[in-house]
């Protein structure tokens, strides 16, 4: 069974650039996470999608929005990016409907804004 | 708000050791979860141990065990015999139920050394 695969795996833009970001998740998992990962901030919560509906969302700015498609894939996306933005990017799937229960993990996508 | 606090940035032991990583937890919540995730060098973050709060007796899988104080708000994972592949950092994470999102503590980066 494929795991959870994000694309791109590395980028760099500039200030002011937008980003979009692809997560695959596992075959039959309905609900997806996103989380920033920073030396400083640590692991941060994004947002969670189940069957392209966004139940929580974490504290960050408007700048930050995702969406997840009928086939359970999500993309997340960035707008305006600043410095601050520079940061590892995972996206998780889980089976479970009700709890997050076991997170899988894609590798992260890489964002570096200078 | 919860917060997650683990107090041990690193550490580092010997091969065939037992260690055991602190983490605190803040909650007004009765109904949550606890999880250990393990992130080794550039690789994926793959979930160790998880633990229901209503569940008085500690999880256990294989090497690993928690050590669940509810009244304490501490929940410690105890690695058993060591192996060199238990190098990574490990965060320890906290779920209220039917919130879909996971809070992490920083983070403990573990050496295990040969």
């Amino acid at each position: 069974k494929a795991g959870v695969t994000q694309t791109p795996r590395y980028l760099i833009k500039t200030r002011g650039q937008q980003v979009t970001l692809s997560c695959s998740p596992i075959s039959g998992h309905r609900s997806v996470s996103w989380y920033q990962q920073t030396p400083g901030q640590g692991l941060q919560f994004l947002f969670e999608y189940f069957s392209e509906t966004q139940r929580n969302k974490g504290n960050f700015p408007g700048r930050f929005s995702g969406r997840q498609f009928s086939n359970s894939r999500s993309e997340m996306n960035v707008s305006t990016l600043e410095l601050g933005d520079s940061a590892l990017y995972l996206c998780a799937s889980s089976f479970h409907t009700v709890n997050t229960g076991e997170l899988f993990f894609g590798e992260g996508s890489r964002l570096t804004v200078l | 708000a919860q917060t997650v606090t683990q107090s041990q940035p690193e550490m580092s032991v010997q091969e065939a050791e037992t260690v055991t990583l602190s983490c605190t937890y803040d909650t007004s919540e009765s109904n949550y979860y606890l999880f250990w995730y393990k992130q080794p060098p550039s690789r994926q973050m793959i979930l160790v141990i998880r633990q229901e709060a209503y569940k008085q007796q500690n999880a256990t899988e294989n090497r690993f065990s928690v050590n669940f104080q509810k009244a304490a708000k501490s929940f410690s994972l105890k690695i058993s015999d060591s192996q060199l592949g238990d190098t990574a950092m490990y965060f320890c994470a906290f779920e209220v139920q039917g919130a879909q999102k996971l809070v992490f503590g920083q983070g403990t980066r573990l050496t295990i050394n040969p």
